[in-house]
């Protein structure tokens, strides 16, 4: 079955920087185009960023856009998050899920990432 | 920029009842982009309902969507224990490309 599980989140300071990782299984994931979406805690979704299958095409969030780079490596079943500038307003649950025809079909069960002094 | 309203915050109802959310679009969204998802604490969403009306795998038929011009309904016809949560719809296109609403809590009565 479908599973992706992200890695790499934890406490950082302001201004410092983080990659999240997911690794993908159960389906192939040279054939979709992949996303990330965020939730601070207590609040709602917010979608970051997604990739096309072949990483020609990426679209990033204005709030992040500049600061994190979206990547993925099909060979090795993998989807990143590279996050620098970080912001408090960064802290939240990041996931990472599978995009398709304009929604979100499986998600991971998501990563923390807490951007404190 | 496509603003999403939900209604109401929150649903207080009884296993057995009808459940009837509403998302609104500040501006035309095709429908066929529409979606919802659910959430249960601790846990990750769950794609419900897209396209509007069409059920992702695995989702029982007590689940339904609908819409009209700006408006977006989710219904569950007849509410279990398992369906207790927040309900999240989701609009894909414009500025940003992806939208959520900020959710609908259904919790027990």
């Amino acid at each position: 079955q479908v599973q992706l599980v992200e890695s790499g989140g934890g406490l950082v300071k302001p201004g410092g920087s983080l990659r999240l990782s997911c690794a993908a299984s159960g389906f192939i994931l040279s054939e979709y185009y992949m996303a990330w979406i965020r939730q601070a805690p207590g609040k709602g979704l917010e979608w970051v960023s997604y990739i096309s299958s072949d990483s020609s095409y990426t679209k990033y969030a204005d709030s992040v856009k500049g600061r994190f780079t979206i990547s993925r490596d099909n060979a090795n079943n993998s989807l990143y998050l590279q996050m620098s500038s970080l912001r408090g307003e960064d802290t939240a649950k990041y996931y990472c899920a599978r995009y398709l025809f304009g929604f979100f079909d499986h998600w991971g069960q998501g990563e923390l990432v807490t951007v404190s002094s | 920029e496509t603003v999403l309203t939900q209604s109401p915050d929150t649903l207080s109802l009884s296993p057995g009842q009808r459940a009837t959310l509403s998302c609104k679009a500040s501006q035309s969204v095709a429908s066929n982009y529409v979606g919802w998802y659910q959430q249960k604490p601790g846990q990750a969403p769950r794609l419900l309902i897209y396209g509007p009306s069409t059920r992702a795998t695995g989702i029982p038929d007590r689940f339904s969507g609908s819409a009209s011009g700006t408006d977006f309904t989710l219904t569950i016809s007849r509410l279990e224990p398992e369906d207790f949560g927040i309900y999240y719809c989701q609009v894909y296109g414009g500025s940003p490309l992806f939208t959520f609403g900020p959710g609908t809590t259904v919790d027990v009565k």
